[in-house]
């Protein structure tokens, strides 16, 4: 199996802060990765998908970069909306593994 | 606007069999075709994708819980189920379903299934 490794697991920021989050895999799985928000009690919002493209209505200070094993989700202006916790997730399919793994979380709170 | 609700028992009792059906709304199942996955947060912990159906019946499952666990479709109904035998307490998690068998862009909103007698 894949492991996604998140860092770090907390991340206290201000608004109008840029944060950025980082997820490394256990191997090359290209540009398959996605970025999740979630919020106590809700189920997760997807944010980017294929490592840099915007999921349909998402707000463009939401940014991500990277391929092969190391990836990054940066948020360029916190807003008081974005306090919540991210995870990354792999969906690569090479060599007909079909299972995804999603990483630990990283929590962002107020400063 | 396509929408998913999980339904099902919150309480199961160990070594018994979770069942949860999810239903979609807004759109058809098979049209245009989808995977549909079904992934779980235990409390305070990361997310674990389940495995996942594709409309015409085919599956993939994480291979750690592959030995437990059915996922079906019915389209006339709409809906998916999952099915997880020989339940324990680590199997006690909010579960989700989701549309998608790559990234998850769809979500229900989760049900809590406690394990415990």
């Amino acid at each position: 199996d894949i492991q996604m490794t998140q860092s770090p697991s907390t991340l206290s920021a201000s608004v109008g802060d840029r944060v950025t989050i980082t997820c490394r895999a256990s191997q090359s799985i290209n540009s398959w990765l996605a970025w999740y928000q979630q919020k106590p009690g809700k189920a997760p919002k997807l944010l980017i998908y294929e490592a840099s493209s915007l999921e349909s209505g998402v707000p463009s200070r939401f940014s991500g970069s990277g391929s092969g094993t190391e990836f990054t989700l940066t948020i360029s202006s916190l807003q008081p909306d974005d306090f919540a916790t991210y995870y990354c997730q792999q969906y690569n399919e090479q060599y007909n593994s079909y299972s995804r793994t999603f990483g630990r979380g990283t929590k962002v709170d107020i400063k | 606007q396509v929408q998913l609700q999980e339904s099902g028992p919150g309480l199961v009792k160990p070594s018994q069999t979770l069942s949860l059906t999810c239903t979609v709304s807004g759109g058809s199942i098979s049209s245009p075709s989808y995977y549909w996955s079904w992934i779980r947060q235990p409390a305070g912990k990361e997310l674990e994708w389940i495995g996942r159906i594709y409309s015409s019946g085919s599956t993939n499952y994480n291979p750690s819980l592959k030995s437990r666990v059915t996922i079906s479709i019915d389209t006339s109904k709409n809906q998916f189920s999952l099915s997880l035998t020989s339940v324990t307490a680590s199997d006690t998690a909010v579960y989700f379903c989701a549309r998608r068998g790559d990234r998850f862009d769809t979500w229900g909103q989760g049900t809590l299934v406690t394990v415990s007698s």
